[in-house]
């Protein structure tokens, strides 16, 4: 079975500065990929980036990166630039192959609170 | 529509009424995946369907629960004789095949049961 780890409840950051958002994952599939969502208050999920785990670089969308460590399997987000518009949950999930497609597993959130 | 719509955002209901929640997907996009996600939670998967096959139903918590869908349109996710621990949100996802692309999320619907 695949899990998804995020060990980090609350982070807390201020305007302007970078934060990383932990993510590590359990799988015994070599093909694999790995997705950051973001959920404001809102309710919606939004997708951030995705990286699969053949890439052979980190994945980046704009202020987004994703520090992947194979070895280590870990995934982990950084946000360089933090807004007050990043203060959301963020979640982190793995591709879970089923037979015949693929569903998403979550890791249980990070909240980010983004202060002036 | 242009994005994946949910409704009702909000139901209230007491324990032990059926409710009925639906979902309509964003237009094109033959796959279609209701999640549950509890207060403080991740999302739990629930269900899946993909075009007129049969759906997988394997994450159903129990036979309280169903879902229906007509073709690649709306489906209905349908939670009969309530209990508390229903309360949720319960998250609607369509993507253009199931084989591994981004998943586009509703906003959800927000169930309390009294």
């Amino acid at each position: 079975a695949q899990k998804i780890t995020q060990t980090q409840p609350g982070m807390f950051v201020q305007e302007k500065e970078a934060v990383t958002l932990d993510c590590t994952y359990d799988t015994s599939d070599q093909s694999y990929g790995l997705f950051w969502y973001k959920q404001p208050s809102s309710g919606e999920m939004i997708f951030l980036i995705y990286q699969g785990s053949y890439d052979e670089q980190n994945a980046t969308e704009g202020r987004y990166s994703l520090n992947f460590q194979k070895a280590r399997k870990s995934a982990n987000l950084v946000i360089s630039a933090s807004q007050l518009g990043d203060s959301a949950m963020y979640f982190c999930a793995m591709r879970e192959r089923r037979s015949g497609y693929s569903t998403l597993t979550f890791g249980k959130g990070t909240m980010l609170l983004v202060s002036p | 529509g242009a994005g994946v719509s949910q409704s009702p955002s909000n139901k209230v209901t007491e324990k032990g009424k059926d409710v009925e929640l639906r979902c309509d997907p964003i237009s094109g996009h033959t796959a279609l995946y209701w999640y549950r996600q509890r207060l403080g939670q991740g999302l739990e998967f629930l269900i899946y369907f993909q075009g007129n096959s049969a759906p997988d139903k394997s994450g159903l918590p129990s036979d309280r629960f169903s879902a229906e869908r007509t073709g690649e349109s709306v489906s209905t996710l349908t939670i009969q004789r309530t209990q508390q621990e229903d309360s949720a949100v319960y998250l609607c996802a369509s993507s253009t095949t199931g084989g591994g692309g981004e998943l586009f999320f509703g906003e959800g619907s927000r169930l309390t049961v009294l």
